[in-house]
This record gives C-alpha cells, sequence and structure tokens, in this order.
C-alpha cells in the first residue's frame, strides 16, 4: 500500500517480551513479500521473505506469517532485544514486476529495559 | 550477503545545484536497480527503476528530466537531481537485486540531501 500520514505507529515492548508487528497489503496479485529493519540514517535491511505459496517461515529469532486470505503479514521477534529497536517496513512484489518493491507504512519498535 | 554501497552519504549544496548520487553493489552483479525517496517519519517511495544498458523506468509523478538515471555497467547506477530546490531535499535510497524475479533486494544505506 501507499505511506500515508506523518506519524508512525509504534509499538513499545519490553526487553524479552516477544514483539508482533503486522501489515496488511492490498495486491492480491503480490507473491513475494519481505520485512526489512530500519535504523535510523540507514537503508533498509532484509531480514526475512516469504513466497505466496508458504503460510509461515522462520529464522533465527524471528518468524513472518502470511494469511493470503485476509493479505495480512506479520513479523514475530522472539526475546526482543534493545538491539531491535528500530522501523520494520513490509513490502510486497507481484511476478513479473522484477522485484520493483511497495513498501508498508512502517512500523516503529521501541524496546524498553 | 550482498552488499549495495551508496555515495555520499551526506550532501548540502545550494539551490540551483546539480547533485549526483552514486550506487553500487559491491560484490555483484545487477542489471536492476531501484532509486527510492523518504521524507521523516514515512515509508520509502518508488521513483524509478533503473535498467542498465537502457532507459530507466520511472513512476507516475516523478520528472525524469529533474531525476536523471544513468545504469552504464552492472555495478553503478547514479541519480543526478537537477537544479536541485529546497523541496528536493529528502533521503535517497537506492536498492539492487543479485537476479531477477523473487529475489530479496539489498538496499545502500542512503543520501542524505539538505538544499538551501
Amino acid at each position: 500500500g501507499e505511506s500515508v500520514g506523518l506519524h508512525l505507529p509504534t509499538l513499545s515492548v519490553q526487553e524479552g517480551d516477544n514483539s508482533i508487528i503486522n501489515c496488511a497489503y492490498s495486491n492480491s496479485a503480490s507473491d513475494y513479500f519481505i520485512w526489512y529493519k530500519q535504523e535510523s540514517g540507514k537503508g533498509p535491511q532484509f531480514i526475512i521473505d516469504i513466497r505466496s505459496n508458504m503460510d509461515k517461515r522462520q529464522g533465527q529469532r524471528v518468524t513472518v506469517l502470511l494469511n493470503k486470505t485476509v493479505k495480512h503479514l506479520s513479523l514475530q521477534i522472539a526475546a526482543t532485544q534493545p538491539g531491535d529497536s528500530a522501523v520494520y517496513f513490509c513490502a510486497e512484489t507481484e511476478a513479473g514486476t522484477a522485484s520493483k518493491l511497495t513498501f508498508g507504512t512502517g512500523t516503529r519498535l521501541q524496546v524498553t529495559l | 550477503g550482498a552488499v549495495v554501497s551508496q555515495h555520499p552519504s551526506w550532501v548540502i549544496c545550494k539551490s540551483g545545484t546539480s547533485v549526483k548520487i552514486e550506487c553500487r553493489s559491491l560484490d555483484f552483479q545487477a542489471t536492476t536497480m531501484f532509486w527510492y525517496r523518504q521524507f521523516p517519519k514515512q515509508s520509502l517511495m518508488l521513483m524509478a527503476t533503473s535498467n542498465e544498458g537502457s532507459k530507466a523506468t520511472y513512476e507516475q509523478g516523478v520528472e525524469k528530466d529533474k531525476f536523471l538515471i544513468n545504469h552504464a555497467s552492472l555495478t553503478l547506477s547514479t541519480l543526478t537531481v537537477t537544479s536541485a530546490h529546497p523541496e528536493d531535499s529528502s533521503f535517497y535510497i537506492c536498492s539492487a537485486g543479485a537476479g531477477s524475479g523473487n529475489q530479496p533486494q539489498h538496499f545502500g544505506d542512503g543520501t542524505r540531501l539538505s538544499i538551501l
């Protein structure tokens, strides 16, 4: 979807707890989804991806869930650490677009001690 | 992993100046690179797709004569903001994919452009 508004939604999580960041997408033709982490003043950093033929994928401390029925994507971070504090973006692309990405609005994750 | 380098990381210049930003893929070849623009507290907006050896594809509303893109080799794309004005001040980010289709893009660390 397109980015709107001037304020990123914020998720505040205590250190050690699990974080869940959600993303809704609108393009039913999208078949590849990526989560990126962006720290202040830096470019997005790849976290994990998932293809539309899967509904769950796990990485190190992170899990991505895809629900194509309701066009919803989530990122779960286990045992959240202070270093996880950043803005998280989901991105989507559809086949044949040479990886042209559409970014979601982003969520700021704040990890409290 | 794949590394994308962007230069300069920060530039301040006077209104009317043209500014060139470089995006390099350091350890892989990229036939396609992408240029994004990001305003504070907002998401990334795709400006254009840079294609090696051919013309760039611009998104709707992006002036191709204002934002000149050159992708002369498989490891370098440049974005030139011509006759920059204060409203062009933004964070410009490039990305590249190591292959076509469903491959994760890797991003540079962005260029903060401030026009006085």
